[in-house]
């Protein structure tokens, strides 16, 4: 079955800090790979997806993710960390459907940056 | 990007009433369109995907008469749960296939909270 799995419930990094967050997947054929950014009481914000090309994808607000086909892994990661980044971050698989595609989520993980 | 807004952003109803939940693509046009349901602290989840002018395609285990999807216009689709229970109670966001110059994108909602009392 494809599947995100997202193994941290919760990051907790001190401001100033790198941050990681972790995504390992599980498709068949060639990944489509997402992260979102979700604020209390809003819907989902686009951060940076890969499709294909280079490893390193850099998105919004200084947010990178790598792509690592032998882990199957696509964590995210700044280099140093915004209390404003505090926030639930999904990562999400693309994937064929009938009639089109669709995307399937991670469980997500909410971010904590202590100032 | 794309913008998609979605129409109440919360609502508060009896149980047994039903609640329409609009979502609009802004200034595109948007032949599919996906309904997604988020639990609290919680992944969303997939209900359904409305295409323009057929059927819905529902997820398994999302109850087509309990949650109708209707997708008239290419810039509308309307999600309306009937008869509405406490256990409905959610975070409900819809988004929008795009394809363009960047290959095909997906924008999302701000999404509408339902409280079924």
């Amino acid at each position: 079955a494809q599947s995100v799995a997202q193994p941290e419930d919760q990051v907790n990094v001190a401001e100033g800090n790198p941050l990681t967050v972790k995504c390992t997947y599980s498709v068949s054929g060639n990944p489509y790979l997402f992260w979102y950014v979700q604020y209390p009481n809003r819907g989902l914000q686009f951060l940076l997806k890969y499709i294909t090309g280079d490893n390193l994808v850099k998105g919004s607000y200084g947010f990178e993710a790598e792509f690592n086909k032998s882990q199957t892994s696509f964590h995210l990661k700044k280099p140093s960390a915004l209390v404003s980044d505090s926030a639930l971050y999904f990562c999400a698989v693309r994937v064929l459907n009938t009639g089109g595609f669709k995307t399937i989520f991670g469980a997500g993980t909410r971010l904590f940056v202590k100032a | 990007g794309a913008v998609v807004s979605q129409h109440p952003s919360r609502v508060i109803c009896k149980s047994g009433t039903s609640v329409k939940i609009e979502c609009r693509s802004l200034d595109f046009q948007a032949t599919t369109m996906f309904w997604y349901r988020q639990f609290p602290k919680k992944s969303l989840m997939l209900m359904a995907t409305s295409n323009e002018g057929s059927k819905a395609t529902y997820e398994q285990g999302v109850e087509k008469d309990k949650f109708l999807i209707n997708h008239a216009s290419l810039t509308l689709s309307t999600l309306t749960v009937t008869s509405a229970h406490p256990e409905d109670s959610s975070f409900y966001i819809c988004s929008a296939r795009v394809t363009g110059l960047a290959g095909v994108e997906q924008f999302f909602g701000p999404g509408t909270r339902l409280t079924v009392l």
